[in-house]
């Protein structure tokens, strides 16, 4: 069954870094989002993407994050200057097109991004 | 912002017995979706529902989309050690692309 991928599955860095985190979507997938979930609370979103421009995004999702799909199959979240409280899992989710079964979003493993 | 109030927050039961979970919101959703999450995992999608009043299985899990459209719960039925996880719903509102997820229910399930 085709599944989203993320790498890597944990990124440790320092704190004012830069960090990418990477995400490849379910291969026939035309809508790609990134969440995050800190330790212990709920599931936040952050954005949405489609036809190569973000369709919505959260009040997190300042401008210290960008989204890019510099391929066919990748999809990358970059953090620009890593706080503290960025410390989190972040799920990458992608979805079809059609109002059909698959008309929902399914989510990768998770990358842990632990700022020190 | 839209929430999700997800009841009950944890749950411990003895393997066998059913489960019954509810999310409720002042907001009106199009669609409500249970996810499962275990340790260090993403969340797996396990119900979707579309419509308001729908009814829905998928296994030994049954999932409602209320008929007011702001609520939905999840029952397990016969549950077994395997299904420990925490359960999350969401809701989907029209005309916008995220999820809004609740906290979350945690269950345990003692052999």
């Amino acid at each position: 069954e085709p599944e989203v991928t993320q790498t890597p599955s944990h990124q440790v860095t320092q704190m004012g870094q830069e960090v990418i985190l990477r995400c490849v979507p379910i291969s026939n997938h035309l809508y790609f989002y990134w969440y995050r979930q800190i330790l212990g609370q709920k599931v936040e979103f952050l954005v949405s993407f489609y036809n190569n421009e973000i369709s919505e995004k959260s009040e997190i999702f300042d401008d210290q994050f960008s989204v890019e799909r510099p391929d066919g199959s990748n999809f990358t979240l970059k953090i620009r200057s890593t706080k503290l409280e960025d410390s989190a899992m972040y799920f990458c989710a992608s979805r079809g097109m059609t109002r059909t079964s698959t008309d929902t979003q399914y989510f990768g493993p998770g990358t842990r991004l632990t700022v020190l | 912002g839209q929430q999700l109030n997800q009841s009950p927050q944890s749950m411990f039961i003895q393997e066998g017995e059913d489960v019954s979970m509810n999310c409720t919101s002042s907001s009106i959703f199009n669609t409500w979706l249970w996810y499962k999450q275990e340790p260090g995992e993403g969340p797996v999608l396990l119900i979707a529902l579309y419509k308001a009043g729908e009814l829905t299985s998928n296994g030994r899990l049954t999932a409602q989309f209320g008929i007011t459209r702001k609520d939905s719960f999840l029952n397990i039925s016969a549950s077994i050690p395997s299904d420990v996880g925490i359960y999350f719903c969401a809701g989907q509102l029209g005309g916008s692309e995220k999820l809004v997820f609740g906290k979350g229910t945690k269950l345990t399930v003692n052999p």
